[in-house]
């Protein structure tokens, strides 16, 4: 594609429900980044994928996260039995491969209430 | 260590003034650098990029200059214009994948 898609763009969930955020990186880029950004912050890593490898869990807050890319394309980002500290902007970013230039998406607010 | 700012700098400039935005990493084995530009409710977005081995590094409008030796990053925009008013996030890459950013600065332009 174009460039890096997620969805949903929007998500309001119950705490305790269980979410999945989905990344559509650009074509033929290797590597996938998760990021969690906060209001007036810059983005925070999560983890992240070289084709369909997580190379790097070490941002991940807790067991509750867990991310894939089973086929070395699209990503899915889950969050099992969520609190209300979970609600932020996520945002996807790929690559062409490792350190070089890194394409963000427009990101998934998601609100836990 | 990393730093997480919550109250931005601003720099405030005037329409056809040159910028400068600075930044400084926190790791001397950071050999990759990226400058974003975040406007509001938008993703951030890729300006330009740096490894180690380059002092000076220049884009459309935009310079990066890197100094190693006192772990600093700056940004230079040329002629600013009032679309470039947004918030300006230096990234260091020292290991895998990891992005770290800094706090951001609030670039504002006056007409």
């Amino acid at each position: 594609g174009a460039g890096v898609s997620q969805s949903p763009r929007y998500k309001v969930t119950k705490r305790g429900q269980d979410v999945a955020l989905r990344c559509d990186p650009i074509s033929g880029h290797v590597s996938l980044y998760w990021y969690r950004q906060a209001l007036g912050q810059g983005p925070e890593f999560l983890t992240y994928f070289n084709y369909e490898a997580q190379q790097d869990k070490s941002g991940l807050p807790n067991d509750r996260f867990s991310a894939e890319r089973p086929e070395g394309s699209i990503s899915t980002l889950t969050i099992q039995r969520t609190e209300q500290r979970d609600s932020a902007m996520y945002r996807c970013a790929s690559s062409l491969k490792l350190k070089t230039a890194t394409f963000f998406g427009q990101g998934t607010r998601l609100t836990v209430v | 260590g990393e730093s997480v700012g919550l109250h931005l700098p601003t720099l405030s400039v005037q329409e056809g003034d040159n910028s400068i935005i600075n930044c400084a990493y926190s790791n001397s084995a950071s050999d990759y650098f990226i400058w974003y530009k975040q406007e509001s409710g938008k993703g951030p977005q890729f300006i330009i990029d740096i490894r180690s081995n380059m002092d000076k590094r220049q884009g459309q409008r935009v310079t990066v200059l890197l100094n190693k030796t006192v772990k600093h990053l700056s940004l230079q925009i040329a002629a600013t214009q009032p679309g470039d008013s947004a918030v300006y996030f230096c990234a260091e890459n020292n290991q895998g994948g990891k992005l770290i950013f800094g706090q951001g600065t609030e670039l504002s332009v006056k007409p």
